[in-house]
């Protein structure tokens, strides 16, 4: 059971343009979510994150949505540089189910490519 | 501020055999977790030490097993190593919750 999906494997943009990376999640406590950028050969890097008390978060080019109700969340980048092509991972949490609070529950990732 | 640390970087074993990785979190970081990477799986959690105690540990089989020591470094070993078990494993530290965890290179581990 998929309880963090990433329905797009992969999308293309071009250079100045915005990259929208959509996430959804099934799991009604989660209540943490973080998006990751990873390169091959390396970990996952930190990008951003939103508490569930939020709809908005923003830093620089990043800005990550969360409509709570469609379980829905999304990543902006604006704008899309040639150095962000990665593999962008959604990540959520709960904060408030015992021991399932400790552990990340990751999408499948989604490659994005900006095209100079 | 060194990062979090995975050795080795990689490492073929064969089938049967037995490995152990190894992690190096952020100075200050007591919370280490680990990961097992793989194409059609993705990101998957393994289980997640504190204060040298398991907190949580996910839906692996027995054969994998960690620690963590008191100066948080922590090993992951895999015993009877299968095809299957091919992935990148990828080690976290993090400071306290709810923040971000900051992750290692990982290991590249090949069973052959």
């Amino acid at each position: 059971d998929q309880q963090v999906k990433q329905n797009s494997p992969s999308l293309s943009v071009q250079e100045g343009r915005i990259s929208i990376l959509n996430c959804d999640y099934t799991n009604s406590m989660f209540d943490y979510f973080l998006w990751y950028k990873k390169y091959p050969a390396e970990g996952p890097t930190f990008l951003i994150s939103i508490s569930s008390i939020k709809d908005k978060n923003e830093d620089g080019r990043f800005t990550v949505f969360l409509n709570k109700s469609a379980k829905h969340l999304s990543l902006h980048i604006v704008p899309s540089q040639p150095g962000d092509s990665a593999v962008y991972f959604c990540a959520a949490s709960a904060s408030n189910s015992g021991g399932s609070n400790y552990k990340l529950t990751f999408g499948k990732g989604t490659l994005l490519t900006v095209n100079p | 501020k060194a990062g979090v640390t995975q050795t080795p970087r990689y490492l073929i074993k064969t089938r049967g055999q037995q490995v152990t990785l190894s992690c190096s979190p952020i100075s200050g970081h007591r919370s280490v977790s680990w990961y097992q990477q793989t194409p059609g799986q993705g990101l998957q959690f393994l289980f997640e030490y504190f204060s040298e105690t398991q907190r949580n540990k996910g839906n692996f089989p027995g054969r994998f097993s960690g620690r963590q020591f008191s100066n948080s470094r922590s090993e992951m070993n895999v015993s009877t190593l299968e095809l299957g078990d091919s992935a990148l494993y990828l080690c976290a530290s993090r400071l306290k919750q709810p923040y971000g965890y900051t992750f290692g290179s990982g290991t590249r581990l090949t069973v052959v």
